[in-house]
């Protein structure tokens, strides 16, 4: 009964190869959420859907393309990985996005720790 | 200038002691929320506490509670009589109104170790 999951759960690539990560909620949250923790442990927002629509897009490369088919998933897509691309990646969602009350809750997946060689 | 500031990166407690973890935030927007995340080893986020800006009451939440002071833009975290299991990094982070986006702005963190 997971809430909110992602995989792979560790992911090592080589530069310059394309990889994706899958992410699923199961809370019947309308909003999902991208975020990229870095070595240091400082979390950055990367995108939010709210309702497979597009409300936030942060500065990121645009190697990263996010991918939400259904409420329930979305999906981040990364081409030609780069070194500094390595970190852990966190998937969250929540009940409201966009116009939601001040106590909507970010619930977040187990993160997905990429190291690109 | 950063909106959340977590002063203190390290901190060591001893065992059934309390704890708190500092967080200031910076905001001129009236309406916000401030919550407090627990980030284990493992590696997974866990939501703790949440304290609304209009909220009359300290929030508390079993063992952890939030000493909100708004006039100093304080929203330091309790923890009474820590556990080895409250060792993890600790997230500050706030939202304001009038961003209709409604992100959450966070703060660098604190380690917290607990000893035996």
């Amino acid at each position: 009964d997971t809430a909110v999951s992602q995989t792979p759960k560790y992911l090592v690539t080589q530069m310059g190869n394309d990889k994706s990560i899958k992410c699923e909620q199961n809370l019947g949250h309308d909003t999902m959420y991208w975020y990229k923790q870095d070595s240091k442990k400082f979390l950055k927002i990367m995108f939010s859907y709210n309702n497979k629509e597009l409300i936030i897009n942060e500065t990121v490369p645009n190697r990263f393309s996010p991918k939400s088919p259904d409420k329930a998933h979305l999906n981040l897509h990364i081409n030609s990985l780069e070194l500094g691309d390595s970190a852990v990646y966190f998937c969250a969602s929540s009940l409201r996005g966009s116009g939601s009350a001040m106590t909507d809750t970010q619930y977040f997946g187990p993160g997905t720790r990429l190291t690109v060689l | 200038a950063q909106k959340i500031t977590q002063t203190q990166p390290g901190m060591f407690v001893q065992e059934k002691e309390a704890v708190t973890l500092d967080c200031t935030y910076d905001t001129s927007d009236p309406s916000y929320g401030l919550f407090w995340y627990k980030q284990p080893s493992s590696g997974e986020m866990i939501f703790l506490i949440y304290q609304g800006s209009y909220d009359q009451q300290n929030a508390t939440e079993g063992r952890y509670s939030l000493n909100f002071q708004k006039a100093r833009k304080s929203a330091n975290l309790v923890i009474s009589a820590s556990q080895l299991g409250d060792s993890a990094m600790y997230f500050c982070a706030m939202r304001e109104a009038l961003d209709s986006n409604y992100q959450l702005i966070w703060g660098a963190g604190t380690k917290l170790i607990i000893k035996p």
